[in-house]
């Protein structure tokens, strides 16, 4: 496809369910990123990927959290145990190969964790 | 680890008035810099960056930030704002290592 493409675009839950998030990013595009957007705050840094590797994983708020990209192509993101407070958007973006490059954003996943 | 610090949530402006979205920057090393816009409704998109050579950068829709490698400082600002231009602007960091950092935003309100 032309961009970065996210699904499902909406994801109802309950608590305690596992979920997984699908990120299709441009084709070529090296790295990887996965962001989460509470409502009213800025985009936080989960986790990046350069090809197949994730060389910081910092941002994982906790071991319930996962992500995995197979070739330099598809990513999940996988949230375990669902906690209400996990309930935000989701983004996906990615860039040619290295941080002086622009990112391109996919529209989000908007998770509610009922 | 790098940071980034917005300190204003919020800015109203009147239409056709000069506007300035503040942004500090923590790093112990030397950065990139970037402003990304997320109009209403639609994803996040390059506005402008920094990666070396003159201070002063230019991007898309008239705006244009200042790098101020002694105040840690990355100013977007432009001189006379439209309606269009109400959206949410965010600021990120990168000190190299491909891990790009953002800050929490500031809504931009343009007032008639």
């Amino acid at each position: 496809g032309a961009g970065v493409s996210q699904s499902p675009s909406n994801k109802v839950t309950e608590k305690g369910k596992d979920v997984e998030l699908r990120c299709d990013p441009i084709s070529g595009h090296t790295a990887l990123y996965w962001y989460r957007q509470r409502l009213g705050q800025g985009l936080e840094f989960l986790i990046y990927f350069q090809g197949n590797s994730a060389p910081d994983k910092s941002g994982l708020p906790s071991d319930r959290f996962s992500a995995e990209r197979t070739g330099e192509s598809v990513s999940t993101l996988t949230i375990q145990r669902t906690q209400q407070e996990d309930s935000a958007v989701y983004l996906c973006a990615s860039s040619l190969s290295r941080a002086d490059e622009k990112l391109f954003f996919g529209s989000g996943t908007q998770l509610s964790v009922l | 680890a790098q940071s980034v610090t917005q300190l204003d949530s919020q800015v109203p402006v009147f239409e056709e008035a000069p506007v300035e979205l503040r942004c500090n920057y923590s790093s112990s090393v030397s950065v990139y810099l970037f402003w990304y816009v997320q109009y209403p409704n639609q994803g996040l998109q390059l506005l402008l960056k920094y990666l070396s050579g003159s201070t002063l950068v230019k991007g898309i829709n008239g705006f244009e930030a200042e790098f101020n490698k002694s105040q840690t400082s990355f100013h977007l600002r432009k001189p006379s704002v439209h309606i269009s231009d109400t959206a949410e602007y965010f600021c990120a960091v990168s000190d190299r290592d491909d891990k790009i950092i953002f800050g929490k935003g500031t809504r931009l309100h343009i007032l008639p």
